[in-house]
């Protein structure tokens, strides 16, 4: 079974518009950690950022902010007044504490911003 | 940047041929790892090292095999290429300080078999 899900094959806003890729995980861990992953064109894997289980806080930074909600098992990315630049594969990704050797990831959503 | 390079960067080889990769870190971290990427899959783990000499298989590590002599040096190989094993290959390195660290990616290989 997928352990990382993201169900948005594709998405292509307008630039300036509001998007949320959505990552929904399956773990039975208790302690788990999430990451967030950024591939634009030039193909690069970019680390964006890291949730611990044990910290549902929201993250904010610049025009990204993450939802954690372990309710949902969700750990959702929000763009907010996309640019052109932000067009990319994003992936997410779970590490569970009793395999930490071992990342899991979903199989990624492209965005694409229109100008 | 994290220190990683993955040599070479492309190749086309044709079919049955023996392949090498080499992925080489400069930061001392203790784990890496090899993935494919192939569209429709993500990311999709090959094999993995917790150490020198310490490896293990990931989900399709059929027709792959690794050796880590050397902290700074993982290498894959394709015993016998076969055209299923075309795809863009990344090396990733993590630290073992806590587990809540991130992978880190090199700029990965594409390679082609023909």
């Amino acid at each position: 079974a997928q352990k990382v899900t993201q169900a948005q094959t594709e998405i292509s806003v307008v630039e300036k518009e509001d998007v949320t890729l959505d990552c929904v995980y399956e773990t039975r861990d208790t302690t788990y950690y999430l990451f967030w992953y950024k591939q634009p064109p030039s193909g690069e894997l970019v680390f964006l950022i890291r949730r611990n289980s044990f910290d549902e806080q929201n993250e904010i930074s610049g025009r990204y902010s993450w939802n954690f909600q372990k309710s949902t098992s969700s750990f959702n990315f929000t763009i907010t007044a996309s640019q052109v630049v932000d067009s990319a594969v994003y992936f997410c990704a779970l590490s569970e504490a009793n395999t930490g050797n071992q990342f899991y990831f979903g199989t990624g959503t492209s965005l694409t911003v229109i100008p | 940047d994290a220190g990683i390079t993955q040599s070479p960067r492309h190749k086309v080889t044709e079919t049955g041929t023996p392949v090498t990769l080499r992925c080489h870190q400069t930061e001392n971290h203790r784990y890496m790892y090899w993935y494919r990427q192939d569209p429709g899959h993500g990311l999709r783990l090959i094999h993995y090292s917790y150490g020198v000499k310490d490896t293990d298989k990931g989900e399709v590590s059929d027709g792959y095999s690794v050796s880590r002599s050397k902290t700074e040096d993982f290498l894959l190989t394709l015993e016998s290429a076969t055209s299923s094993q075309t795809s863009v290959y990344f090396c990733a390195i993590r630290n073992a300080d806590s587990l809540n660290q991130p992978q880190h990616f090199g700029d990965g290989t594409r390679l082609s078999i023909l």
